[in-house]
C-alpha cells in the first residue's frame, strides 16, 4: 500500500511566521502535489513536482513556495503566514498517469 | 469551461437504492479516470480507476467510461448510510495535468 505521511495533523501558527509543511511518500513516485481545501471551494492545487528539484505552479501559488531535494520528500513553505492561509493542506503522490494517493492532511490555523 | 464538471448535489437516495454519479470532461485526449470518496474532514480516498471504454465493477461500485461522449459515471448499488460522502471525479489530461471535479455530495437516507 502507498503511504503518504504528512508531518503534522494539526498546526497553529501566528501571523508572519514562516511555516513548513512536510510530506514523505514511500513508493518512489515521481509526482508529488500540494493542495489546499476550504469549505465550498473544493481542492485547489498550490504546487506540484514531476521530479527532484523540479516544481511547477498550480492554480494558487501566491504566498507559498516548495522544495523537493529528495524524491520522497516534498515540502510546502508559507514564507509569512497570514490568516487567509488557514486551511486544510493535503499532500499527494503518484507515478505517471496513475491515481493520486493522499496523506491524512494538515489542518493549519493562523492566528 | 472547467476541465471536469460534476453536479454539486446533494444527491439523496434511500438506503438500498442505486446512486448514480456523473462527470463530464473537456479534454478529449484524457486517458486515465478516477473516482474518489471524501468524508467530511478527511482526505480523498481512491475507490475506482478506469482507463478504457465500458464498465468496470468492484464490489458494489461500477465505473462507466464513454470517451466518445466524454462522460464518466459511478454507480453505487445497495447504497448504505456509510456511503454518504462527497464523490470526486478526477483525470489525467492529455497535457499531463491532473484535474479534480468539484465533487458531488451524496446523502443516503436510512
Amino acid at each position: 500500500d502507498v503511504k503518504v505521511t504528512q508531518s503534522s495533523r494539526y498546526l497553529v501558527k501566528r501571523t508572519g511566521e514562516k511555516v513548513f509543511l512536510e510530506c514523505v511518500q514511500d513508493m518512489d513516485h515521481e509526482n508529488m502535489f500540494w493542495y489546499r481545501q476550504d469549505p465550498g471551494l473544493g481542492l485547489r492545487l498550490i504546487y506540484f513536482s514531476y521530479d527532484v528539484k523540479m516544481k511547477e505552479k498550480g492554480d494558487i501559488p501566491e504566498g507559498y513556495s516548495v522544495s523537493r531535494e529528495k524524491k520522497e520528500r516534498f515540502s510546502l513553505i508559507l514564507e509569512s503566514a497570514s490568516t487567509n492561509q488557514t486551511s486544510m493542506y493535503l499532500c499527494a503522490s503518484s507515478s505517471s498517469r496513475s491515481p493520486l494517493h493522499f496523506g491524512n492532511g494538515t489542518r493549519l490555523t493562523v492566528t | 469551461q472547467k476541465e471536469v464538471e460534476q453536479n454539486s448535489g446533494p444527491l439523496s437516495v434511500p438506503e438500498g437504492a442505486i446512486a448514480s454519479l456523473n462527470c463530464t470532461y473537456s479534454d478529449r485526449g484524457s486517458q486515465s479516470f478516477f473516482w474518489y470518496r471524501q468524508y467530511s474532514g478527511k482526505s480523498p480516498e481512491l475507490i475506482m480507476s478506469i482507463y478504457s471504454n465500458g464498465d468496470k465493477e468492484d464490489g458494489r461500485f461500477t465505473a462507466q467510461l464513454n470517451k466518445a461522449s466524454q462522460y464518466v459515471s459511478l454507480l453505487i448499488r445497495d447504497s448504505q448510510p456509510s456511503d454518504s460522502a462527497t464523490y470526486l471525479c478526477a483525470l489525467w489530461s492529455n497535457f499531463n495535468k491532473f484535474y479534480f471535479g468539484s465533487g458531488t455530495k451524496l446523502n443516503v437516507k436510512p
